[in-house]
C-alpha cells in the first residue's frame, strides 16, 4: 500500500534561516504530491503540490520538488518568518478509484522564533 | 475561496453516548467527502468516503456500525460515533472537493476539526 514517511519533529528555527522538512514517499502506481499546512485552530491548507516526476511545487516562497528516483518530494525555504509557524503535511494522491483519497505523512510541527 | 465548515469543534462524552459531527461545505458542493482521523503525533488516517445520496465506503478497520456516515445533501456530511468509548477519543477532520473541480488533483478543502473526549 502507499505510505508516506516525513521527518520527525518538532523544528525550531530562528527567523531567517533555512528550512528542510523530509518526505519520502512508497506508492504502487504514479501518485501526485501535496504539501498541506494547518496553522493553529485552522483547518489544513493546500501549501504546493507536484503531479508528476521532476515537477516542481511552489507557493509564498515554499518550494518542493517531485523526486521520482529517490521517491522523495522534501519542502525547503530559504528564509522562514515567525509567520510560518504550523504543522506542515505531506501527502500523495494516486487518483483513478482513489480519487480524493489522500494518504498523510505523520506531520512535522515548525516553530519559528523571533 | 471554498470552505468547509465543521461542527463542533470540541466535544466532550460519556462513555456509552453517541456524538454527531457535521461538515459542510460552505460556498460549494460536494457528491463526495472524507473522514479523516489523527491520533496524537500520527498522521491523519482516512476513515471513510462519504457519497451523497448513497453508502459510505468504509477503510478496512474502520467499523461501519460504530462510525455511521450519512451524506443526505450535497453540502452536509455527518460522522455519528455510536456507543463511544474512551479509545473513540481522537481529532476527526472532514475534507471535501469541489464537485465543479474538473482534476483529481484539484485541492481538498478541510474543516477545521473536531476534537472528541470520550470520559
Amino acid at each position: 500500500g502507499n505510505s508516506v514517511t516525513q521527518m520527525e519533529g518538532p523544528v525550531t528555527l530562528s527567523e531567517e534561516a533555512f528550512l528542510t522538512i523530509n518526505c519520502t514517499y512508497t506508492a504502487t502506481g504514479y501518485p501526485s504530491l501535496f504539501w498541506y499546512v494547518q496553522y493553529p485552530g485552522e483547518g489544513l491548507q493546500l501549501l504546493l503540490k507536484a503531479t508528476k516526476a521532476d515537477d516542481k511545487g511552489s507557493n509564498k516562497g515554499f518550494e518542493a520538488t517531485y523526486r521520482k528516483e529517490t521517491t522523495s518530494f522534501h519542502l525547503e525555504k530559504g528564509s522562514v518568518q515567525v509567520s510560518d509557524s504550523a504543522v506542515y503535511f505531506c501527502a500523495l494522491s494516486e487518483g483513478g478509484t482513489s480519487y480524493g483519497k489522500l494518504t498523510f505523512g505523520q506531520g512535522t510541527i515548525l516553530t519559528v522564533h523571533p | 475561496g471554498a470552505v468547509v465548515s465543521q461542527h463542533p469543534s470540541r466535544v466532550i462524552c460519556k462513555s456509552g453516548t453517541s456524538v454527531k459531527i457535521e461538515c459542510r461545505s460552505l460556498d460549494f458542493q460536494a457528491t463526495t467527502m472524507f473522514w479523516y482521523r489523527q491520533f496524537p503525533k500520527q498522521s491523519l488516517m482516512l476513515m471513510a468516503t462519504s457519497n451523497e445520496g448513497s453508502k459510505a465506503t468504509y477503510e478496512q478497520g474502520v467499523e461501519k456500525d460504530k462510525f455511521l456516515i450519512n451524506h443526505a445533501s450535497l453540502t452536509l456530511s455527518t460522522l455519528t460515533v455510536t456507543s463511544a468509548h474512551p479509545e473513540d477519543s481522537s481529532f476527526y477532520i472532514c475534507s471535501a472537493r469541489d464537485q465543479g473541480a474538473s482534476s483529481y488533483n484539484s485541492p481538498l478543502h478541510f474543516g477545521n476539526g473536531t476534537r472528541l473526549t470520550v470520559t
